[in-house]
């Protein structure tokens, strides 16, 4: 089975901290994705990556960045946290036609 | 706004009832999916539907994709506490190579023992 492993299940920041989101897949897939979860938005896409070092915005990619410097890994990082970004952060990976595997995410509170 | 409409939003129903959730859109999809997500974890995939009117079942559920390849229904038949989640749609993009997913709000369905 894939597994795709987030790095934190619960994570607690202040305003102004950078927060990294690590996200490892184990099945050699190139697509890898961000999405944010919010109660009534569904899951809004934040950033994807289709190749190493490669990366596209998603929907709503003000206040984020990633990082996909090998092919398993692929990181968000919060430059500098804002309460509005308090969600639950979902990565996933790509295989097959569109089929998505996700983590089983991460629940960021920002104070 | 959602590119995905899902309905109804919140779906509480006895154990040994039937329900069935909505996802609508105004665009076409190349195909539709339909995921199940529980407390505390990510969505798991139960179904792609590809072609205009498919009608795919997995034990009591049955997934039918709109004929203009618009919308979708999930109907759970004498459903079970088991089938309590939250059940969300996404539909691929209309070009081949477009393999993002745009994902409705989801509908959160309680089925009571």
């Amino acid at each position: 089975d894939v597994k795709v492993t987030q790095s934190s299940r619960y994570l607690v920041k202040r305003t102004g901290e950078k927060v990294f989101l690590e996200c490892v897949q184990d099945m050699d897939h190139e697509n890898m994705f961000w999405y944010r979860q919010d109660p009534g938005l569904g899951l809004r896409l934040i950033y994807f990556s289709y190749d190493v070092k490669m990366k596209e915005k998603g929907d709503i990619p003000e206040g984020y960045s990633v990082s996909r410097e090998k092919k398993e890994r692929f990181s968000l990082i919060l430059e500098s946290a804002s309460t509005n970004q308090t969600s639950m952060y979902l990565c996933a990976s790509q295989g097959g036609v569109e089929k998505l595997f996700f983590g089983s995410g991460t629940q960021l509170s920002v104070l | 706004t959602q590119l995905l409409e899902q309905s109804p939003q919140f779906l509480s129903i006895q154990e040994g009832e039937n329900l069935t959730v909505y996802c609508n859109s105004s665009s076409v999809f190349s195909s539709l999916q339909w995921y199940r997500q529980e407390p505390g974890e990510g969505p798991v995939l139960l179904v792609t539907v590809v072609t205009g009117g498919e009608v795919k079942k997995l034990k009591r559920l049955t997934f039918q994709f709109g004929d203009a390849r618009k919308d979708s229904s999930l109907h759970i038949t004498a459903a079970q506490p088991g089938d309590t989640g939250l059940y969300l749609c996404a539909g691929a993009g209309r070009r081949s190579n477009d393999y993002k997913l745009s994902f409705g709000a989801g509908t959160t369905v309680t089925v009571r023992a």
